[in-house]
Protein backbone atom coordinates (compact mmCIF):
# COMPACT_ATOMS: atom_id res chain seq x y z
CA UNK A 1 0.00 0.00 0.00
CA UNK A 2 1.23 3.14 -0.79
CA UNK A 3 1.67 5.97 1.88
CA UNK A 4 3.03 9.96 2.25
CA UNK A 5 5.12 11.48 5.18
CA UNK A 6 5.45 15.43 4.28
CA UNK A 7 8.25 16.43 6.99
CA UNK A 8 7.33 19.98 8.91
CA UNK A 9 3.28 20.58 9.15
CA UNK A 10 4.23 24.36 9.32
CA UNK A 11 7.25 25.96 7.46
CA UNK A 12 7.98 29.47 7.73
CA UNK A 13 10.53 31.22 5.14
CA UNK A 14 10.81 35.09 4.29
CA UNK A 15 9.53 36.45 0.88
CA UNK A 16 12.61 36.01 -1.34
CA UNK A 17 13.89 33.17 0.20
CA UNK A 18 14.31 29.22 -1.08
CA UNK A 19 10.74 27.40 -0.10
CA UNK A 20 11.31 23.66 0.74
CA UNK A 21 8.76 21.03 0.69
CA UNK A 22 9.29 17.60 1.90
CA UNK A 23 7.51 14.37 0.42
CA UNK A 24 8.52 10.74 1.03
CA UNK A 25 6.70 8.04 -0.16
CA UNK A 26 6.28 4.60 -0.30
CA UNK A 27 5.37 2.19 -2.55
CA UNK A 28 6.12 -1.00 -3.70
CA UNK A 29 6.06 -0.18 -7.34
CA UNK A 30 7.19 3.02 -9.19
CA UNK A 31 4.76 5.52 -8.29
CA UNK A 32 2.95 8.16 -9.73
CA UNK A 33 3.51 11.73 -7.48
CA UNK A 34 1.70 14.89 -7.36
CA UNK A 35 1.70 17.92 -5.38
CA UNK A 36 -1.22 20.05 -5.22
CA UNK A 37 -1.74 23.34 -3.26
CA UNK A 38 -4.71 24.71 -1.38
CA UNK A 39 -5.53 28.39 -0.94
CA UNK A 40 -7.66 29.30 1.89
CA UNK A 41 -11.46 28.47 1.20
CA UNK A 42 -10.80 26.48 -1.96
CA UNK A 43 -10.54 23.12 -3.42
CA UNK A 44 -6.85 21.49 -4.22
CA UNK A 45 -5.26 22.55 -7.84
CA UNK A 46 -2.59 21.02 -9.17
CA UNK A 47 1.02 22.20 -8.83
CA UNK A 48 2.78 19.24 -10.84
CA UNK A 49 3.03 15.95 -11.42
CA UNK A 50 6.10 12.90 -11.82
CA UNK A 51 4.64 9.92 -13.69
CA UNK A 52 7.74 8.44 -14.97
CA UNK A 53 9.68 10.65 -17.52
CA UNK A 54 11.88 13.35 -16.87
CA UNK A 55 13.11 13.48 -12.80
CA UNK A 56 12.90 17.25 -12.50
CA UNK A 57 9.31 18.37 -12.82
CA UNK A 58 8.47 21.78 -13.26
CA UNK A 59 4.94 23.39 -11.90
CA UNK A 60 3.18 26.58 -11.87
CA UNK A 61 3.94 29.33 -10.25
CA UNK A 62 8.07 28.67 -10.70
CA UNK A 63 7.86 25.57 -8.59
CA UNK A 64 9.50 22.41 -9.43
CA UNK A 65 10.09 19.09 -7.77
CA UNK A 66 13.09 16.45 -7.97
CA UNK A 67 11.84 12.51 -8.17
CA UNK A 68 14.79 10.62 -6.05
CA UNK A 69 14.34 6.96 -6.16
CA UNK A 70 17.28 6.16 -3.94
CA UNK A 71 15.91 8.41 -1.01
CA UNK A 72 11.93 7.71 -2.12
CA UNK A 73 11.28 11.56 -1.86
CA UNK A 74 9.82 14.26 -4.25
CA UNK A 75 10.47 17.55 -2.53
CA UNK A 76 8.87 20.98 -4.15
CA UNK A 77 11.20 24.15 -4.20
CA UNK A 78 11.07 26.72 -5.17
CA UNK A 79 14.15 29.21 -5.47
CA UNK A 80 12.53 32.91 -4.67
CA UNK A 81 9.18 32.96 -2.13
CA UNK A 82 6.45 35.00 -2.60
CA UNK A 83 3.55 36.62 -0.40
CA UNK A 84 1.12 34.95 -2.70
CA UNK A 85 2.49 31.27 -2.36
CA UNK A 86 1.62 31.62 0.85
CA UNK A 87 -0.86 28.14 1.24
CA UNK A 88 -1.21 24.64 2.40
CA UNK A 89 1.01 21.97 0.14
CA UNK A 90 -0.38 18.47 -0.19
CA UNK A 91 2.04 15.60 -1.78
CA UNK A 92 0.22 12.79 -2.91
CA UNK A 93 0.83 9.24 -4.60
CA UNK A 94 -0.98 6.63 -6.78
CA UNK A 95 0.41 4.18 -9.26
CA UNK A 96 -0.39 2.37 -12.16
CA UNK A 97 -2.45 -0.16 -9.91
CA UNK A 98 -4.14 2.13 -7.39
CA UNK A 99 -7.21 4.17 -8.49
CA UNK A 100 -6.55 6.35 -5.66
CA UNK A 101 -4.85 8.91 -4.94
CA UNK A 102 -3.29 9.11 -1.16
CA UNK A 103 -2.45 12.25 0.13
CA UNK A 104 0.26 13.55 2.89
CA UNK A 105 -1.22 15.64 6.10
CA UNK A 106 -0.42 19.18 4.32
CA UNK A 107 2.21 21.50 4.86
CA UNK A 108 1.29 24.81 5.78
CA UNK A 109 3.51 27.68 3.96
CA UNK A 110 3.72 30.94 5.77
CA UNK A 111 6.19 34.21 3.69
CA UNK A 112 7.04 36.65 5.96
CA UNK A 113 7.80 39.85 4.78
CA UNK B 1 -14.44 23.84 -18.62
CA UNK B 2 -16.19 24.52 -15.57
CA UNK B 3 -14.73 22.49 -13.31
CA UNK B 4 -16.10 20.22 -10.93
CA UNK B 5 -19.11 21.63 -9.07
CA UNK B 6 -20.32 21.19 -5.42
CA UNK B 7 -23.37 22.32 -3.80
CA UNK B 8 -24.17 24.01 -1.68
CA UNK B 9 -20.74 25.82 -0.52
CA UNK B 10 -22.11 26.04 3.06
CA UNK B 11 -24.44 24.29 4.92
CA UNK B 12 -25.42 24.75 8.75
CA UNK B 13 -27.65 22.27 10.14
CA UNK B 14 -29.11 20.58 13.45
CA UNK B 15 -27.69 17.51 14.83
CA UNK B 16 -30.45 14.59 13.70
CA UNK B 17 -31.14 16.37 10.04
CA UNK B 18 -30.25 14.96 6.99
CA UNK B 19 -27.66 16.33 4.64
CA UNK B 20 -27.23 15.89 1.25
CA UNK B 21 -23.98 17.05 -0.53
CA UNK B 22 -24.09 17.20 -4.26
CA UNK B 23 -21.49 17.20 -6.71
CA UNK B 24 -21.30 17.19 -11.10
CA UNK B 25 -17.66 15.91 -12.24
CA UNK B 26 -16.24 17.39 -15.35
CA UNK B 27 -17.68 16.14 -18.67
CA UNK B 28 -15.63 12.95 -19.88
CA UNK B 29 -14.31 11.96 -16.39
CA UNK B 30 -15.17 8.93 -15.35
CA UNK B 31 -13.72 8.55 -12.03
CA UNK B 32 -15.17 10.29 -9.02
CA UNK B 33 -13.90 10.82 -5.12
CA UNK B 34 -15.67 12.09 -2.12
CA UNK B 35 -12.99 13.66 0.41
CA UNK B 36 -13.48 14.76 4.08
CA UNK B 37 -10.88 17.51 5.05
CA UNK B 38 -10.38 18.09 9.12
CA UNK B 39 -7.51 19.86 11.09
CA UNK B 40 -7.96 16.73 13.01
CA UNK B 41 -7.17 14.18 10.58
CA UNK B 42 -6.41 16.09 6.82
CA UNK B 43 -7.70 15.07 3.54
CA UNK B 44 -9.22 11.69 3.69
CA UNK B 45 -10.62 9.72 1.45
CA UNK B 46 -14.20 8.49 1.70
CA UNK B 47 -15.27 6.68 -1.02
CA UNK B 48 -14.86 6.62 -5.24
CA UNK B 49 -16.63 6.02 -8.14
CA UNK B 50 -15.68 4.18 -11.41
CA UNK B 51 -17.93 4.82 -14.53
CA UNK B 52 -20.83 4.56 -11.72
CA UNK B 53 -19.69 2.08 -9.63
CA UNK B 54 -18.54 3.19 -6.20
CA UNK B 55 -15.70 0.73 -6.09
CA UNK B 56 -13.68 1.29 -2.18
CA UNK B 57 -16.39 2.88 0.45
CA UNK B 58 -14.27 1.38 2.94
CA UNK B 59 -13.19 4.89 3.83
CA UNK B 60 -17.01 5.89 5.15
CA UNK B 61 -17.18 6.49 8.30
CA UNK B 62 -20.35 4.85 8.97
CA UNK B 63 -23.44 3.45 7.71
CA UNK B 64 -24.82 7.19 8.49
CA UNK B 65 -22.82 7.81 5.42
CA UNK B 66 -23.66 7.08 2.05
CA UNK B 67 -23.32 8.18 -1.49
CA UNK B 68 -24.64 7.53 -4.90
CA UNK B 69 -23.72 8.27 -8.27
CA UNK B 70 -27.13 7.45 -10.37
CA UNK B 71 -25.14 9.09 -14.13
CA UNK B 72 -21.91 10.16 -15.08
CA UNK B 73 -23.04 14.01 -14.50
CA UNK B 74 -23.88 13.61 -10.81
CA UNK B 75 -22.82 12.43 -7.14
CA UNK B 76 -24.35 12.62 -4.00
CA UNK B 77 -23.12 12.56 -0.60
CA UNK B 78 -26.02 11.60 2.41
CA UNK B 79 -25.31 11.92 6.21
CA UNK B 80 -28.35 11.12 7.93
CA UNK B 81 -28.57 11.33 11.14
CA UNK B 82 -25.58 14.65 10.98
CA UNK B 83 -23.55 14.23 14.64
CA UNK B 84 -21.36 18.10 15.34
CA UNK B 85 -18.05 15.17 14.71
CA UNK B 86 -19.35 15.34 10.33
CA UNK B 87 -18.53 18.93 10.56
CA UNK B 88 -15.84 19.49 8.01
CA UNK B 89 -15.60 20.53 4.71
CA UNK B 90 -16.22 17.96 1.79
CA UNK B 91 -14.57 17.42 -1.09
CA UNK B 92 -15.44 16.23 -4.30
CA UNK B 93 -13.02 16.00 -7.21
CA UNK B 94 -13.00 13.85 -10.83
CA UNK B 95 -10.72 12.70 -13.18
CA UNK B 96 -10.19 10.56 -16.57
CA UNK B 97 -9.90 6.60 -15.41
CA UNK B 98 -6.12 6.67 -15.36
CA UNK B 99 -3.95 6.32 -12.37
CA UNK B 100 -1.77 8.90 -13.76
CA UNK B 101 -4.06 11.98 -14.39
CA UNK B 102 -4.21 14.11 -11.50
CA UNK B 103 -7.63 14.85 -9.76
CA UNK B 104 -9.63 18.10 -10.31
CA UNK B 105 -11.10 19.58 -7.10
CA UNK B 106 -14.29 21.26 -6.69
CA UNK B 107 -14.25 24.25 -4.09
CA UNK B 108 -15.97 21.82 -1.49
CA UNK B 109 -18.86 22.37 1.26
CA UNK B 110 -18.10 23.73 4.63
CA UNK B 111 -20.64 21.18 6.56
CA UNK B 112 -21.41 22.79 10.58
CA UNK B 113 -23.51 20.36 12.90
CA UNK B 114 -24.82 22.05 15.74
Amino acid sequence: AQSVTQLGSHVSVSEGALVLLRCNYSSSVPPYLFWYVQYPNQGLQLLLKYTSAATLVKGINGFEAEFKKSETSFHLTKPSAHMSDAAEYFCAVSDLGAQKLVFGQGTRLTINP
Amino acid sequence: DAGVIQSPRHEVTEMGQEVTLRCKPISGHNSLFWYRQTMMRGLELLIYFNNNVPIDDSGMPEDRFSAKMPNASFSTLKIQPSEPRDSAVYFCASRPGTANSPLHFGNGTRLTVT
